[in-house]
């Protein structure tokens, strides 16, 4: 079946780098654009930009660029999500979806990658 | 303006009927698409597009669209509907790119 597969949680220091994976299964991964969302505690979710995963062209929404790097290896089938010189305010969970160009949404999420951020 | 606006919360008695709204200039052009999310848990789409359920969403769900505003509506709420609701769409004034309402908190009694 379609899935996402996240890497399992994290807990970093300030300062720290951190990289989050996401596999993905049952279908062909460069039909579909991969997406991170981050969710901190008690929040909704933030959009932080999305990878073509043909062409591996990252965009990045305002406040995600920087210190933020998606990235692909497409021989495994999965995407990344890298983010260095970690603050205590990038603790939350990150998804990664699948976007569907027919329904315009994003029809595919990962389980989530709890990543803390704590000396 | 690139924001959803969403009420933060509603409740819905057992079997009645709920609807959830998504207000934004984006939503004169695009559709809003809808996440369910349940405590711990990932969010789901229920609805896309003008009325669209994916596969394995119940029919109480029908999703609506008039100017500025997108509608999530339950029809016969069931206890497992008690969820947060987000609404998506794109964000005309940057580069169309994806903005989130804050989320309704839906409460079944």
């Amino acid at each position: 079946q379609v899935q996402l597969v996240q890497s399992e949680s994290e807990l970093k220091k300030p300062g720290a780098s951190v990289k989050v994976s996401c596999k993905a299964s049952g279908y062909r991964f460069t039909s579909h654009a991969i997406n991170w969302v981050r969710q901190a505690p008690g929040q909704g979710p933030e959009w932080m930009g999305w990878i073509n995963t043909n062409t591996g062209n990252p965009t990045y929404a305002q406040g995600f660029t920087g210190r933020f790097v998606f990235s692909l290896d497409t021989s495994v089938s999965t995407a990344y999500l890298q983010i260095s010189s970690l603050k205590a305010e990038d603790t939350a969970m990150y998804y990664c979806a699948r976007y569907s160009d027919a329904a315009d949404a994003f029809d595919m999420w990962g389980q989530g990658t709890m990543v803390t951020v704590s000396s | 303006s690139s924001e959803l606006t969403q009420d933060p919360a509603v409740s819905v008695a057992l079997g009645q009927t709920v609807r959830i709204t998504c207000q934004g200039d984006s939503l004169r052009r695009f559709y809003a698409s809808w996440y369910q999310q349940k405590p711990g848990q990932a969010p789901i789409l229920v609805m896309y597009g003008e009325n669209n359920r994916p596969s394995g969403i119940p029919d109480r769900f029908s999703g609506s669209s008039s100017g500025d505003t997108g509608s999530l509506t339950i029809t016969g709420a069931q206890a497992e509907d008690e969820a947060d609701y987000y609404c998506k769409s794109r964000d005309s004034s940057r580069n169309y790119n994806c903005v989130f309402g804050a989320g309704t908190k839906v409460t079944v009694l």
